[in-house]
């Protein structure tokens, strides 16, 4: 199980706008910054968004990201069939978990 | 360009050990710290251990702590992982990772391929 919650799965239609959560706690996500990976089948993770909501270059301003409190979100508007992957979240954690977790990852299906 | 390349994955008996290698290339390498990441089959990532750009600092996840041990040789540019103790549930993808900045932990900029290790019988 792991530190940071996520849902499993995900989906939408092309051009909609779909969200990802990330829930964590006060010794993770409550006290330090998000980022998120997007990964393809049989490939390596990718940075996709670092500090919350700052995208690396290269990554489209469609995808957005945000943080309150314990929980964060990745945005994903006008969506595309490229962007079917897996989705995960991580953050430093200052518990006997960490130093650095992830979420279990979420499953982006293109409808 | 930056690359980070991954090798030392194979077949292992439970209890043995393994050292995996990450030659990188494209940036000052002294410059950043780096990172090990794990996926086992079918399942999401879990960070393993990290190592600050002059070594000072290590960091490494409960369940590998005492077995494995993160190192560095800048002057090669290479980061190891020696495992130790493996068992099955070490059994993963083994990515090595570029951090953003040295003492930026946990913010992946660069990924290798990754190298498979597997631990079994």
């Amino acid at each position: 199980q792991s530190v940071l919650t996520q849902p499993p799965s995900a989906s939408g239609t092309p051009g909609q706008r779909v969200t990802i959560s990330c829930s964590g706690s006060s010794s993770n996500i409550g006290s330090y910054t998000v980022n998120w990976y997007q990964q393809f089948p049989g490939t390596a993770p990718q940075l996709l968004m670092y500090s919350n909501d700052q995208r690396p270059s290269g990554v489209p301003d469609r995808f957005s990201g945000s943080k309150s409190g314990t929980s964060a979100s990745l945005a994903i508007s006008g969506l595309q069939s490229e962007d079917e992957a897996d989705y995960f979240c991580a953050a430093w954690d200052d518990s006997l978990n960490g130093p650095v977790v992830f979420g279990g990852g979420t499953k982006l299906t293109v409808l | 360009e930056v690359q980070v390349v991954e090798s030392g994955g194979g077949l292992v008996q439970p209890g043995g050990s393994l050292r995996l290698s990450c030659a990188a290339s494209g940036f000052p390498f002294s410059s950043y710290s780096m990172s090990w990441v794990r996926q086992a089959p079918g399942k999401g990532l879990m960070w393993v251990a990290a190592i600050s750009g002059s070594s000072v600092t290590t960091y490494y996840a409960g369940s590998v702590k005492g077995r494995f041990t993160i190192s560095r040789d800048n002057s090669n540019s290479t980061l190891y992982l020696q495992m130790n103790s493996l068992t099955a549930e070490d059994t993963a993808v083994y990515y090595c990772a570029k951090d953003l900045d040295d003492y930026i932990w946990g913010t992946l900029e660069y990924w290798g391929r990754g190298t498979l290790v597997t631990v079994s019988s």
